[in-house]
C-alpha cells in the first residue's frame, strides 16, 4: 500500500510568485484535504476535494486554489505569494466513507522571501 | 466557532514520569477526535482516535486518551514516558456537518530527558 506522497519537499520562492504543490493520495482514497503549518502553529484547514469538487474550504482567500484529478491527486496552487505564506503545506487523504481517519504526507515546505 | 485548544504549549519530563496533556474542544453536537504526533523530521501520524463507544481509546506506542462528553475534552495520557516520545502532540476534532475537515489545536512540544 502506497503512502501519501508531495512533492516538491521544500520550494523557495519570491513575493508576487505562483507555486504549485501536488500531491498523491493512498491508494484507494478519493477524498484529499490540504493544510498549512505555520511555525510553532497547528495545521489550518484550507480546503477539501472529493471526485474532482471543493466540497469544504477554510478561511483562506481564493488566491489559494486547488484541482483533483480523476486518480484522485490533487494540486494545491497559491497566487500572489505573501510572506506569511511561508509554511509547511500538508495533504491529507482518505476514503470518503468508514472511518474518516485522515493519512498525512509529509509536507512541502514553502520558503516565501 | 468551532475551536480545539491544548493547555501546554511545552512539557518538559524526565523517563518515567507519567503524561497527561489537555485537550478541549468547542464544538456542538457529535465528534469524532483525534491525537496526532508529530517527531522531529516526521510527517504526522495518527496516535489514536475517538469515534463512539468506550470514551477510553488505546493507541499506538502505550498512548491512551478518555473522551469526557461533558467536559468537551480528549486528554491524552501515558503513564511512563520514554525519550523517544520526544515530540510535538495534537489534538483535532472533525464532524460531518463539516465534512470531517479536522480543526486543531496548536499542538505541545513534549521533550523526554533521558
Amino acid at each position: 500500500e502506497t503512502g501519501v506522497t508531495q512533492s516538491p519537499t521544500h520550494l523557495i520562492k519570491t513575493r508576487g510568485q505562483q507555486v504549485t504543490l501536488r500531491c498523491s493520495s493512498q491508494s484507494g482514497h478519493n477524498t484529499v484535504s490540504w493544510y498549512q503549518q505555520a511555525l510553532g502553529q497547528g495545521p489550518q484547514f484550507i480546503f477539501q476535494y472529493y471526485r474532482e469538487e471543493e466540497n469544504g474550504r477554510g478561511n483562506f482567500p481564493p488566491r489559494f486554489s486547488g484541482l483533483q484529478f480523476p486518480n484522485y491527486s490533487s494540486e494545491l496552487n497559491v497566487n500572489a505569494l505573501e510572506l506569511d505564506d511561508s509554511a509547511l503545506y500538508l495533504c491529507a487523504s482518505r476514503t470518503a466513507g468508514g472511518s474518516y481517519e485522515q493519512y498525512f504526507g509529509p509536507g512541502t515546505r514553502l520558503t516565501v522571501t | 466557532a468551532q475551536s480545539v485548544s491544548q493547555h501546554n504549549h511545552h512539557v518538559i519530563l524526565s523517563e518515567a514520569a507519567s503524561l497527561e496533556l489537555g485537550c478541549n474542544y468547542s464544538y456542538g453536537g457529535t465528534v469524532n477526535l483525534f491525537w496526532y504526533v508529530q517527531y522531529p523530521g516526521q510527517h504526522l501520524q495518527l496516535l489514536l482516535k475517538y469515534f463512539s463507544g468506550d470514551p477510553l481509546v488505546k493507541g499506538i506506542k502505550g498512548f491512551e486518551a478518555e473522551f469526557i462528553k461533558s467536559k468537551f475534552s480528549f486528554n491524552l495520557r501515558k503513564p511512563s514516558v520514554q525519550w523517544s516520545d520526544t515530540a510535538e502532540y495534537f489534538c483535532a476534532v472533525n464532524a460531518q456537518r463539516n465534512n470531517y475537515q479536522l480543526i486543531w489545536g496548536a499542538g505541545t512540544k513534549l521533550i523526554i530527558k533521558p
